[in-house]
């Protein structure tokens, strides 16, 4: 089993529903992100929580709202997505979030939106 | 520009031999290099981590090397195994404030029998 668990690993949604994706981590740490990764393109880094606060979001768009109420748990609230927003949203852990913890990555939710 | 590019974009060799995948780096200043390996479906997994001092670290059958005044990487696979199909990504971090922590696009690798 996985740290990092991810649900739903599917989902499909038209533009104008609301869905949140959810991250929990077994591990103990600290730090959590949301990475978006598109086909043949690097994963992109969302968002960074530390001891539950915020403290990175690289210029996402608002209709990606992000949740973090303790330190174990991360949401990602969608909202009037564009389809060009499909993509494998991936989560992640580390020990905390400084550069040489490695990331613990969940197996993501693979996101369509028709 | 901070940026990573990894050589061959997809590879496809025969179970059994051997293969190397290439990371080219501009990040700047550095402070460490990662590889990861993400199969099919699952999200990537730490293979290795490279500071500056070091030339060469293994891992099983995985083996990196960092040449750190070229700015490069490989990752050099043993004996393949069908299991190792999948992707391949360097991942490398500047020490500097905030998170820079930049993503190669990968390598595809598919071992046929």
């Amino acid at each position: 089993e996985t740290g990092v668990t991810q649900t739903p690993r599917h989902l499909v949604m038209g533009m104008t529903n609301k869905k949140s994706l959810k991250c929990e981590q077994h591990l103990g740490h600290n730090a959590m992100y949301w990475y978006k990764q598109s086909a043949k393109k690097p994963l992109e880094l969302m968002f960074v929580y530390s001891l539950e606060e915020r403290v990175e979001n690289n210029s996402v768009p608002s209709r990606f709202s992000p949740e973090c109420p303790n330190s174990s748990h991360l949401f990602l609230h969608l909202h009037t997505l564009q389809p060009e927003d499909s993509a494998l949203y991936l989560c992640a852990s580390s020990q905390d979030p400084g550069l040489d913890s490695p990331l613990h990555f969940g197996n993501g939710t693979r996101l369509t939106v028709t | 520009k901070n940026q990573v590019e990894q050589s061959p974009q997809s590879l496809i060799i025969l179970e059994g031999k051997n293969c190397t995948l290439q990371c080219n780096y501009t990040v700047s200043p550095f402070s460490n290099l990662r590889w990861y390996k993400q199969d099919t479906g699952r999200g990537p997994v730490s293979l290795t981590i490279m500071t500056f001092s070091e030339n060469t670290k293994s891992n099983g059958r995985y083996t990196a090397t960092l040449d750190a005044d070229t700015k490069q990487s490989s990752l050099h696979i043993t004996a393949s195994q069908l299991s190792d199909s999948a992707s391949y990504i360097c991942v490398v971090s500047a020490s500097t404030g905030g998170f820079k922590t930049i993503f190669g696009a990968g390598t595809r690798l598919f071992v046929k029998a």
